[in-house]
C-alpha cells in the first residue's frame, strides 16, 4: 500500500534553534518528493522537490535530504524564527508510464516556533 | 497578480444544496487540481485535469463534478451537499513537466 508517515506529528522549539522533520515513504513507483509548507489558512507552498537521484536540496534555512534506498526524506530548519510556525507536508509522486501520476500526501507535522 | 485565485474564500450553506466553487490560474499551467483537506488537515487529491481532459478521480462520490471550461480555469460543483462535505477545498495548478504545484488560498465549505 502506498503511504507517507511523518513524524512528529507536532513539534514545539524555541526561536533559533534548528529542527529536523522526518517522512518516510512506501511509494513505488517513485516519481519525486516535495516538502511543502502550510501557514494557518493558507494553501500549501512548496519548498523543494526532490528526484531519485537527489539526495539534498536547500531553500534558504530550508535543507531536504532523501535516502531514495531506504525510502526516507528529512527536512531540517535552521535557525528557526516566528513565521516557521506552520505545517510541514511531505508529498510523494508516483510515477505511471513517466507522465505525472498520483500524489501521497502525509499527514504533515505542525512546527510551532516560540519566542 | 494572483497566481492561482478561489472564489468564494468562505461558503456556509444547508444540506441539500447545490453550491459551486471557481478556481482560475493565470500561470499558464496544464494540469490544475481539487483537493479536500478535512478537520484533521489532511489533504486528499480529489480531481485532476491536463488539457481540459479529467486523468484523475480519486473515487470522489458523483456529486462531485469538476468542470474546466478552459485551461485557466477548474470550477467544482457539488450537488446535494451532505454535513462530510465540510472541509477546506484548495485548487492548484501545474506544468507538468517542472512538477511544482501552485494552490490557491482554499474555501472554507461549512454545511449546516
Amino acid at each position: 500500500k502506498n503511504q507517507v508517515e511523518q513524524s512528529p506529528q507536532s513539534l514545539i522549539i524555541l526561536e533559533g534553534k534548528n529542527c529536523t522533520l522526518q517522512c518516510n515513504y512506501t511509494v513505488s513507483p517513485f516519481s519525486n518528493l516535495r516538502w511543502y509548507k502550510q501557514d494557518t489558512g493558507r494553501g500549501p507552498v512548496s519548498l523543494t522537490i526532490m528526484t531519485f537521484s537527489e539526495n539534498t536540496k536547500s531553500n534558504g534555512r530550508y535543507t531536504a535530504t532523501l535516502d531514495a534506498d531506504t525510502k526516507q526524506s528529512s527536512l531540517h530548519i535552521t535557525a528557526s524564527q516566528l513565521s516557521d510556525s506552520a505545517s510541514y507536508i511531505c508529498v510523494v509522486s508516483l510515477n505511471y508510464g513517466g507522465s505525472q501520476g498520483n500524489l501521497i500526501f502525509g499527514k504533515g507535522t505542525k512546527l510551532s516556533v516560540k519566542p | 497578480d494572483t497566481a492561482v485565485s478561489q472564489t468564494p474564500k468562505y461558503l456556509v450553506t444547508q444540506m441539500g444544496n447545490d453550491k459551486s466553487i471557481k478556481c482560475e490560474q493565470n500561470l499558464g499551467h496544464d494540469t490544475m487540481y481539487w483537493y479536500k483537506q478535512d478537520s484533521k488537515k489532511f489533504l486528499k487529491i480529489m480531481f485532476s485535469y491536463n488539457n481540459k481532459e479529467l486523468i484523475i478521480n480519486e473515487t470522489v462520490p458523483n456529486r462531485f463534478s469538476p468542470k474546466s471550461p478552459d485551461k485557466a480555469h477548474l470550477n467544482l460543483h457539488i450537488n446535494s451537499l451532505e454535513l462530510g462535505d465540510s472541509a477546506v477545498y484548495f485548487c492548484a495548478s501545474e506544468r507538468r513537466e517542472h512538477n511544482e504545484q501552485f494552490f490557491g488560498p482554499g474555501t472554507r465549505l461549512t454545511v449546516l
